[in-house]
């Protein structure tokens, strides 16, 4: 059984550009969330996504936004990419019947430079 | 809102050792907790979770972790690691029990086996 697949692993930016980062979650799966991890704030949650509606949305400002396809698959989008974003950004999916737990892709390393 | 505190943000122990990594949440409401692990340069894998009933849970890899509610705690426990246990641990909340929607994490703990 396939786990989570985000794609790229490892990705460079610059200051200003925008970034697509995708997530394939596990076959069945339909909740997909993100998370953005850093050493300073440590891993917060950006938003999640159930039949192609966010369902939740963290403290993050408009600059990130994502959406979900008929397939379940998810993309993240960050706008106007600021030093600060630099980050590692983890996808979970779940099958989502409440409290099965969250599988997690092995994540996106972001540098923005 | 959900908190959760990991008392220690590193843990030093001895292969074959036992080891205890704290956590303590904070919520006005019932809650599902999980530990995860992070393993350099990948995702978190579900260590174990805690959704009702029994309040001793058993993880995998020899993890165990018991629900206290009245000290809001959840501590994950292993009577013997390994040196290959050498991760970063985290702890988790869901603050929407039935949905287990947006976990918040503790700050982690890094547990670092030796010879």
């Amino acid at each position: 059984k396939a786990g989570v697949t985000q794609t790229p692993r490892y990705l460079i930016k610059t200051r200003g550009q925008q970034v697509t980062l995708s997530c394939s979650p596990i076959s069945g799966h339909r909740s997909v969330s993100w998370y953005q991890q850093t050493p300073g704030q440590g891993l917060q949650f950006l938003f999640e996504y159930f039949s192609e509606t966010q369902r939740n949305k963290g403290n993050f400002p408009g600059r990130f936004s994502g959406r979900q396809f008929s397939n379940s698959r998810s993309e993240m989008n960050v706008s106007t990419l600021e030093l600060g974003d630099s980050a590692l950004y983890l996808c979970a999916s779940s099958f989502d019947t409440g409290g099965h737990g969250y599988t997690f892709g092995s994540g996106t390393r972001l540098t923005v430079v | 809102a959900q908190s959760v505190t990991q008392l220690d943000s590193q843990v030093p122990v001895f292969e074959e050792a036992p080891v205890e990594l704290r956590c303590n949440y904070s919520s006005s409401v019932s809650v599902y907790l999980f530990w995860y692990v992070q393993y350099p340069n990948q995702g978190l894998q579900l260590l174990l979770k805690y959704l009702s009933g029994s309040t001793l849970v058993k993880g995998i890899n020899g993890f165990e972790a018991e629900f206290n509610k009245s000290q809001t705690s959840f501590h994950l426990r292993k009577p013997s690691v390994h040196i290959s246990d050498t991760a970063e641990y985290f702890c988790a909340v869901s603050d929407r029990p039935g949905t287990a929607s947006k976990l918040t994490f503790g700050t982690g703990t890094r547990l670092q086996v030796t010879l």
